[in-house]
């Protein structure tokens, strides 16, 4: 069956650190890939995205993902975190080119350290 | 500029008591959808709509209905509440069917 991983459920990082968040999936085809971002008290909202191309995304407020066939995966990179990036990260695989048939991670919880 | 907007913010529901989450998007969004989020899992659809008129169902349906009259509502009723549908529930919509979607702040619920 098709899943998303992220195996880990909370990550502490200092500020000025960098940052790696893992997401790895089981889907026989190349899928559809993104990160989402959940500030405290917020609704989730779209960091990147992969769709084909490039295998190393830019997204919005400094961070990138690369997609790594061969693992399965598309981790979340940061070189520098700031406070304002505390906040839980969902990764999500696209079996389909439709937001329906999305399969969403448990999530990634990042705590700044200052 | 509101985007996706969800009421309760917060509920306690009884066992076997009925409610109604409401949902407003004032983006035009045709797509709208209902998930719900457990602790330590992934979001799972609910139900989703790809506009005025149109419902269908998702992942985990049992025990919710829906219906979208217009295209900046998508309530989401819960007939006979269970402890297993204590949960936070997202609504979120989308311009096109793969366009990023947009989603509300929540509601967390819990039946007791």
């Amino acid at each position: 069956a098709q899943s998303v991983t992220q195996p880990d459920i909370h990550i502490t990082v200092s500020e000025g650190a960098s940052l790696e968040l893992r997401c790895n999936y089981s889907y026989g085809a190349t899928p559809y890939l993104f990160w989402y971002v959940q500030s405290p008290g917020q609704g989730l909202q779209l960091l990147l995205k992969y769709f084909s191309g490039d295998t190393l995304v830019q997204g919005i407020k400094g961070f990138e993902a690369e997609f790594k066939r061969s693992q399965s995966s598309f981790n979340l990179r940061k070189p520098s975190v700031h406070w304002s990036d505390a906040a839980e990260y969902f990764c999500a695989v696209g079996l389909g080119d439709s937001n329906y048939q999305l399969i969403w991670g448990a999530g990634t919880k990042l705590i700044i350290k200052p | 500029n509101a985007g996706v907007t969800q009421t309760p913010k917060f509920r306690i529901l009884k066992i076997g008591q009925s409610m109604t989450l409401q949902c407003t998007q004032d983006m035009n969004h045709n797509y709208m959808y209902w998930y719900r989020q457990d602790p330590g899992m992934g979001l799972k659809l609910i139900y989703y709509s790809v506009g005025a008129g149109i419902t269908d169902k998702g992942e985990v349906p049992n025990g919710y209905n829906v219906s979208r009259s217009t295209t900046e509502d998508f309530p989401l009723r819960l007939e006979l509440a269970a402890p297993s549908q204590t949960s936070v529930y997202f609504c979120a919509s989308s311009g096109t069917d793969n366009s990023p979607l947009h989603f509300g702040n929540g509601t967390r619920l819990t039946v007791t």
